[in-house]
């Protein structure tokens, strides 16, 4: 089992629409949670992080964290074309010097 | 400002060739880090340095040798790679190496083996 699972997808939804992504992880070590969004052949954009558990919004975006399921979601409102993108969920455990570790990413597709 | 510059975005190299990737930050953090992506995979970490010294070797190569002259700047040399080691190289920062604050990405380094 990996550390970190994610749907590779393609999700794709029509504009407008309300995007949930979601990761599951195995080990509860993980403390902190971020969601990158990275368009094709471009570096990861940080979108959201958090701490432990909880919810945080920004703008169109709101990441969720479940650390009694190991889940975290990623959902963007009113979606729009340019939100196409592969959305990549990565967490660490803090503690001492660590990188990151990422989900698979979804690719996600949203028809104008 | 939250960047982290990469140059140069585009590398050409002969198996013989020897070469360096750069990185740039001004963010004052402490904490630089070394991944690499293949194509429709996630990046996989390298190195991590904190406070200028190497925390971190996920049992990479010794044809790519990491090095931070100051808590600025961050290179990867390379000398004799291989085919496979043609990717997306993307440089990272954070304000510690504990990773329990953000970590920003600069655009990438795509590199082409030949």
């Amino acid at each position: 089992q990996k550390e970190v699972e994610q749907d590779p997808g393609p999700l794709s939804v029509p504009e407008g629409a309300i995007v949930s992504l979601n990761c599951t992880y195995s080990n509860s070590a993980f403390q902190y949670f971020m969601w990158y969004r990275q368009y094709s052949r471009k570096g990861p954009e940080l979108l959201m992080y958090t701490y432990s558990s909880g919810n945080k919004e920004d703008g169109r975006f709101t990441a969720q964290v479940d650390k009694s399921s190991k889940y975290i979601s990623l959902f963007i409102r009113d979606s729009q074309p340019s939100d196409s993108a592969t959305y990549l969920c990565a967490m660490s455990k803090g503690g001492g010097a660590d990188g990151l570790t990422f989900g698979k990413g979804t690719h996600l597709i949203i028809q104008p | 400002d939250t960047e982290v510059t990469q140059t140069p975005k585009h590398l050409v190299m002969g198996m013989t060739n020897k070469k360096s990737l750069k990185c740039e930050q001004h963010m004052g953090h402490r904490a630089m880090y070394w991944y690499k992506q293949k194509a429709k995979k996630p990046p996989e970490l390298m190195f991590v340095y904190s406070y200028e010294k190497l925390s971190i070797n996920e049992s990479v190569p010794s044809r790519f040798s990491p090095e931070c002259p100051n808590s600025s700047l961050l290179n990867l040399h390379l000398h004799a790679l291989q085919p496979e080691d043609s990717a997306l190289y993307l440089c990272a920062s954070s304000q510690f190496a504990e990773m329990n604050t953000e970590a920003f990405f600069g655009q990438g380094t795509r590199l082409t083996v030949v």
